[in-house]
């Protein structure tokens, strides 16, 4: 079945500890991207990838790290997370970019609450 | 600065009904539009789409109108049915060749359809 798959699906952590959110997809896809969704603002991308080893900052990249070394995973690193980090984070990826016939496709999200 | 806006957060449909989601657009430089549809618990997923040099996409009850000059486009469920209650995403991307995965959401529209 293809997907995309987040890891963990709920995480309750503390300020300053590093975490990784995994993602992990099994279509191929070239692209990839991280959202975050907060009440009243939608989605807002975070990172994307358009390649292996390509990586460029969305609208809210500040305080995340991600890295792409194969095509298949995208993690997400928060390596010194804070309170304004709770939210729920989604991973997205499609064949080509987002400009394109190619929609995207989500996983089912990580919540995150840092206290 | 929101680029993408769905000033209506909520809306709530008959049975049967026609539904009329709104989203309006600052960037002229957008090329392509997209819907998503959420519910609860799971990701999005992508509804129809439309590239700027078109008007009108159709796709069974779904249909999306696209007015450039007005930069406002509207999503147009008929017959609306009771399974379409979901938060539907509006979200828009533009080709810049460093800029090409950017993918901008709107708020989100909460539709009730109500049997």
């Amino acid at each position: 079945e293809a997907q995309v798959t987040q890891n963990p699906r709920y995480l309750i952590t503390v300020t300053g500890k590093k975490l990784t959110v995994t993602c992990s997809q099994n279509m191929n896809h070239e692209y990839m991207s991280w959202y975050r969704q907060d009440p009243g603002l939608g989605l807002r991308q975070i990172y994307y990838s358009m390649n292996v080893e390509v990586t460029d900052k969305g609208d809210v990249p500040e305080g995340y790290k991600v890295s792409r070394k194969e095509k298949r995973n995208f993690p997400l690193i928060l390596e010194s997370p804070s309170p304004n980090q709770t939210s729920l984070y989604f991973c997205a990826s499609s064949l080509e970019g987002s400009n394109s016939n190619q929609p995207q496709h989500f996983g089912d999200g990580t919540r995150l609450s840092i206290l | 600065d929101q680029q993408v806006k769905q000033n209506s957060p909520s809306l709530s449909v008959q049975e049967g009904r026609i539904s009329i989601l709104n989203c309006d657009y600052t960037n002229s430089m957008f090329d392509y539009f997209l819907w998503y549809k959420k519910y609860p618990a799971e990701g999005p997923t992508f509804l129809i789409s439309i590239s700027s040099i078109k008007d009108k996409n159709e796709d069974g009850r779904f249909t999306v109108f696209l007015n450039k000059s007005a930069k406002h486009l509207s999503l147009h469920i008929v017959p609306s049915q009771p399974g379409d209650s979901a938060v539907y995403f509006c979200a828009a991307s533009y080709r810049i060749y460093n800029q090409g995965g950017k993918l901008i959401f709107g708020q989100g529209t909460e539709l009730s359809v109500k049997p």
